[in-house]
């Protein structure tokens, strides 16, 4: 069983770019969740999907957004960068949407934008 | 509105100390999911624990012991007898039902040799 993946580790992008994170969920989850986390603080829901719909979204404007894959994997998008976008990218994965469900996090995409 | 609170920012422990991380929850909700996260230094967020509100049974798991006190909204973290390796911050996290999961600060625990 092959656990969350992330990609990139890493990334630098300058004020004003697009960029776009992806995610390959748990074996056997169709869920999956995107956190920010600034430096120092708790994780910030931004949305989950669920079977390739949005199921929910945090208080993060629309240049926040999302796809999901028939496969489950995931990506975030983010358009025009600003300096407070500057944050560690956390994915999870589960499984459904009961409430219930346990996430499982990824090793995170660590962007700094300049 | 729900909101997880852990007033204790950061915390050093000489090891093979007990150390205990507090967490404070509030919400409206009657079922209610509560969860602890290990965040080491390489940024993975470990899942811990997870404990819903019906059952207040605490837990143990090696070192590591749980005690959920609905009277008094808590969800409290204790390490028995520390060691280096604990190092890393820690959050608690609740969820409702139909509610996306909230994180609280983290505390920061560093253990020394």
């Amino acid at each position: 069983e092959t656990g969350v993946t992330q990609s990139p580790t890493h990334l630098i992008k300058t004020r004003g770019q697009q960029v776009t994170l992806r995610c390959s969920s748990q074996s056997g989850h169709n869920t999956v969740s995107w956190y920010q986390q600034a430096l120092g603080q708790g994780p910030q829901f931004i949305f989950q999907y669920y079977r390739e719909e949005e199921n929910g979204r945090g208080n993060f404007p629309p240049r926040f957004s999302g796809l999901q894959f028939p496969n489950y994997s995931s990506e975030l998008n983010v358009n025009a960068l600003e300096l407070d976008d500057s944050a560690l990218y956390l994915c999870a994965s589960s499984f459904g949407t009961s409430g219930r469900e346990t996430q499982y996090f990824g090793p995170g995409t660590r962007l700094l934008v300049l | 509105a729900q909101k997880v609170t852990q007033a204790q920012t950061e915390i050093s422990v000489v090891e093979k100390e007990d150390v205990t991380l507090d967490c404070v929850y509030e919400t409206r909700d009657t079922t209610y999911y509560l969860f602890w996260y290990k965040q080491p230094p390489s940024g993975e967020l470990v899942f811990l624990i997870r404990r819903n509100s019906f059952d207040e049974q605490n837990e143990i798991s090696g070192r590591y012991s749980w005690n959920f006190q609905k009277s008094t909204s808590s969800f409290n973290f204790t390490i028995t007898a520390s060691q280096v390796v604990d190092s890393a911050v820690y959050f608690c996290a609740l969820k409702t039902s139909y509610d996306k999961v909230i994180f609280g600060p983290g505390t920061s625990l560093s253990v020394i040799p």
